[in-house]
C-alpha cells in the first residue's frame, strides 16, 4: 500500500516552455503533499508543502510564480516549471501524507522526475 | 532551529557484515518522530525505519534497527547481514512541527552514501 506515482520519469525540453509534472496517491487519501527538488550527490530540498484546497506553502527562496502548485484532489497534486531555463535543470520528487495524526504517518515518495532543460 | 548532522558521506562494507551509519539532531521539541530513508540508484525514496522520541525501545525491522539515543540526540542506523542490495544512498530525517502553518515537514541530513561489497 501507500504508493505515489510521478509523471513524469524523465522529460527534456527547450528553454521557455512550461512544463508539468504530475504526482498521485494512488492507495490512499493524501491530505498533505510535498515538492522537492535533488540536485546530484545532495540531499532533498524542500520546495513547498500543499494542502488539498488550499494554497501551497513555499519554502524561503523559492519562487511561487516560477513553481506553481496546485493540490485540487486527495489524490492528485501537480509542480508547473514556468518558462523554464537549464537552471531549473534538476531531479523533482513528490511526496505524500495520508490524512490522520501527521506525526503517526511517514511520507511516501514518487519515483521522481528529471527535468533537463536544454 | 532543528538540524540533522551525517557526518559520513560514504561508507563500504562487506557483504553479510554489519554496518552502523550515523546521524546526530538538534530540537528543543520533548516528543518528535525520526526516519532512516534509503534512495537506492532508482532514486526513489524508500522508508527504512521510524523512531517515536517518546518510545525508549529501539526500533528494528527484519536486518535495520536503530540506537536512539535521546539525551545525546543519535539516531544511528544499524544494518546486519548486508546484501548487495542495501547499496543506497542513505538519509536520516526529523519531522518538524511547523507551528505557523500547523504542518509537519521533514528536515533531512545531508545523506550517507553506502556501498556493499561482494
Amino acid at each position: 500500500g501507500a504508493v505515489v506515482s510521478q509523471h513524469p520519469s524523465w522529460v527534456i525540453c527547450k528553454s521557455g516552455t512550461s512544463v508539468k509534472i504530475e504526482c498521485r496517491s494512488l492507495d490512499f487519501q493524501a491530505t498533505t503533499m510535498f515538492w522537492y527538488r535533488q540536485f546530484p550527490k545532495q540531499s532533498l530540498m524542500l520546495m513547498a508543502t500543499s494542502n488539498e484546497g488550499s494554497k501551497a506553502t513555499y519554502e524561503q527562496g523559492v519562487e511561487k510564480d516560477k513553481f506553481l502548485i496546485n493540490h485540487a484532489s486527495l489524490t492528485l497534486s501537480t509542480l508547473t516549471v514556468t518558462s523554464a531555463h537549464p537552471e531549473d535543470s534538476s531531479f523533482y520528487i513528490c511526496s505524500a501524507r495520508e490524512g490522520g495524526q501527521p506525526r503517526n504517518q511517514p511520507q511516501h515518495f514518487g519515483d521522481g522526475t528529471r527535468l533537463s532543460i536544454l | 532551529a532543528q538540524t540533522v548532522t551525517q557526518s559520513q558521506p560514504e561508507m563500504s562494507v562487506q557483504e553479510a557484515e554489519t554496518v552502523t551509519l550515523s546521524c546526530t539532531y538538534d530540537t528543543s521539541e520533548s516528543n518528535y518522530y525520526l526516519f532512516w530513508y534509503k534512495q537506492p540508484p532508482s532514486r526513489q525514496m524508500i522508508l527504512v525505519i521510524r523512531q517515536e522520541a517518546y518510545k525508549q525501545q529501539n526500533a528494528t525491522e527484519n536486518r535495520f534497527s536503530v540506537n536512539f539515543q535521546k539525551a545525546a540526540k543519535s539516531f544511528s542506523l544499524k544494518i546486519s547481514d548486508s546484501q548487495l542490495g542495501d547499496t543506497a544512498m542513505y538519509f536520516c530525517a526529523f519531522m518538524k512541527h511547523v507551528r505557523a502553518s500547523g504542518t509537519y515537514k521533514y528536515i533531512f541530513g545531508t545523506g550517507t552514501r553506502l556501498k556493499v561489497l561482494a
